[in-house]
């Protein structure tokens, strides 16, 4: 799996655009981008994935670079509840289905 | 509701005392997997099973043991358990081969300690 390198704390304003880098310059042409969170403790939580396409679901937007090296998720208005540690993951799965936690970004939303 | 459910989630044990963390999907997935978690150093994986009676070790499998009898369950057992295991541990599942899709999906988490 590629190297990840992300930032170790970020802050948001609550109701603005959080924006988390990910750079992943090593990534191969089979591996995905995956985005987790975890909130105090829980159990991660699936956000978002994306080959090359930028992607968006109801919980976040992935936007990833042409060339792939890095990617930036978006939670559009950020609350609260959505601080925690955010993980970027480059895998491909293959035949462990392993995916490679890093020490992500401390997302901190200030009210 | 889809979930993974772990038991116990806090469990204070003493040096030695044989333990078993179950862990329980109700999803039909392949894929299960325990992970632990250590202040500093992250999540990092401990087992793996592709499917029933397919398990394989991952990063940190010393000291732990697992089964995969039925696709729901997947235990962690603790036959010693010494105080290097005090930690958070995560089960997680998903459908094998379609990670790619789906992702995975983590319980609760179980607090351990042992004294």
């Amino acid at each position: 799996d590629a190297k990840t390198t992300q930032p170790p704390s970020m802050d948001c304003a609550e109701g603005r655009a959080a924006n988390l880098p990910c750079n992943h310059s090593t990534i191969s042409g089979n591996e995905y981008v995956y985005w987790y969170r975890q909130i105090h403790s829980q159990g991660p939580q699936y956000i978002i994935h994306g080959l090359k396409n930028n992607e968006i679901n109801e919980m976040a937007s992935l936007i990833i670079t042409e060339d792939r090296k890095s990617s930036t998720l978006i939670l559009p208005h950020a609350t609260l509840r959505d601080t925690a540690v955010y993980y970027c993951i480059a895998s491909y799965g293959g035949a462990t289905n392993k995916l490679i936690f890093g020490t992500g970004t401390l997302l901190a939303v200030q009210p | 509701e889809a979930q993974v459910t772990q038991n116990p989630r806090y469990l204070i044990t003493v040096t030695g005392k044989k333990l078993t963390v179950t862990c329980s999907q109700n999803m039909n997935h392949e894929y299960m997997s325990w992970y632990r978690q250590d202040p500093g150093l992250g999540l990092r994986q401990i087992y793996y099973s592709m499917n029933v009676e397919v398990t394989d070790k991952g990063d940190v499998p010393e000291g732990y043991k697992v089964s995969r009898k039925e696709k729901r369950n997947f235990p962690l057992i603790l036959e010693s358990p010494s105080p290097n295991q005090t930690s958070l541990y995560f089960c997680a599942s998903s459908f094998a081969g379609t990670l790619l899709n789906y992702g995975y999906t983590f319980g609760s988490g179980t607090r351990l300690t042992v004294v």
